[in-house]
């Protein structure tokens, strides 16, 4: 079974609007954390927020905002006011394990982001 | 701050040629990955390491080796090159002093073809 799922190959945008890029992940394990990594065309993985699963309140970057629901496992990705430079794939990962493990992350297939003038 | 370094950035190998992808980090930090992305997939653990000395397996490690003499340098050593190793190939390293919310740092990659 797959740990990390994304369901939305692809997804567009209108450039100033908000989207939300989906995320489900599957875990056993009572301490993990969610990446969300961005890949442009130029193809480096860029860090873009995080989120632990005993973190009382949603993680914000910025324009980037982690919409966190424990109970139904998911780890959406909220981007506002969208501007052309967003356009890109972006990954969802997830490491499993106590602190100071060894931070494996598990990626899941990715989304890829086109936003539209 | 040159952060994650990966060398050569691309490269083409016959079939049954060995190679050594280099990868330098600069940010002391004691964990280091290596992760290959195939076309419109994510990233896969190949091999990873917690400090020198110490590798270990991740989810596709056949047909790869590594090595880690020092904090800063972690190469991936294909020793038969096959055309399923074809991939553009992540180095990544991360610190973990404690509260595992530290990310991963990328290099830029390696694009590697193999004909």
């Amino acid at each position: 079974a797959q740990k990390i799922t994304q369901t939305q190959p692809g997804m567009f945008v209108q450039e100033k609007e908000a989207v939300t890029l989906d995320c489900t992940y599957d875990t056993s394990d009572p301490s993990y954390g969610l990446f969300w990594y961005k890949q442009p065309s130029s193809g480096e993985m860029i860090f873009l927020i995080y989120q632990g699963s005993y973190d009382q309140q949603n993680a914000t970057e910025g324009r980037y905002s982690l919409n966190f629901q424990k109970a139904r496992k998911s780890a959406n990705l909220v981007i506002s006011a969208s501007q052309l430079g967003d356009s890109a794939m972006y990954f969802c990962a997830m490491r499993e394990g106590r602190r100071g493990g060894s931070e494996k992350l598990v990626f899941g297939k990715g989304t890829k982001l086109t936003v539209n003038p | 701050n040159a952060g994650v370094t990966q060398t050569p950035k691309f490269r083409i190998l016959k079939i049954g040629q060995s190679m050594t992808l280099q990868c330098a980090q600069d940010m002391n930090h004691n964990y280091m990955y290596w992760y290959r992305q195939d076309p419109g997939m994510g990233l896969k653990l190949i091999y990873y390491s917690v400090g020198a000395g110490i590798t270990d397996k991740g989810e596709v490690p056949n047909g790869y080796n590594v090595s880690r003499s020092t904090t800063e340098d972690f190469p991936l050593r294909l020793e038969l090159a096959a055309p399923s190793q074809t991939s553009v190939y992540f180095c990544a390293s991360s610190y973990s002093g404690g509260y595992s919310n530290q990310p991963q740092h990328f290099g830029d990659g390696t694009r590697l073809s193999i004909l």
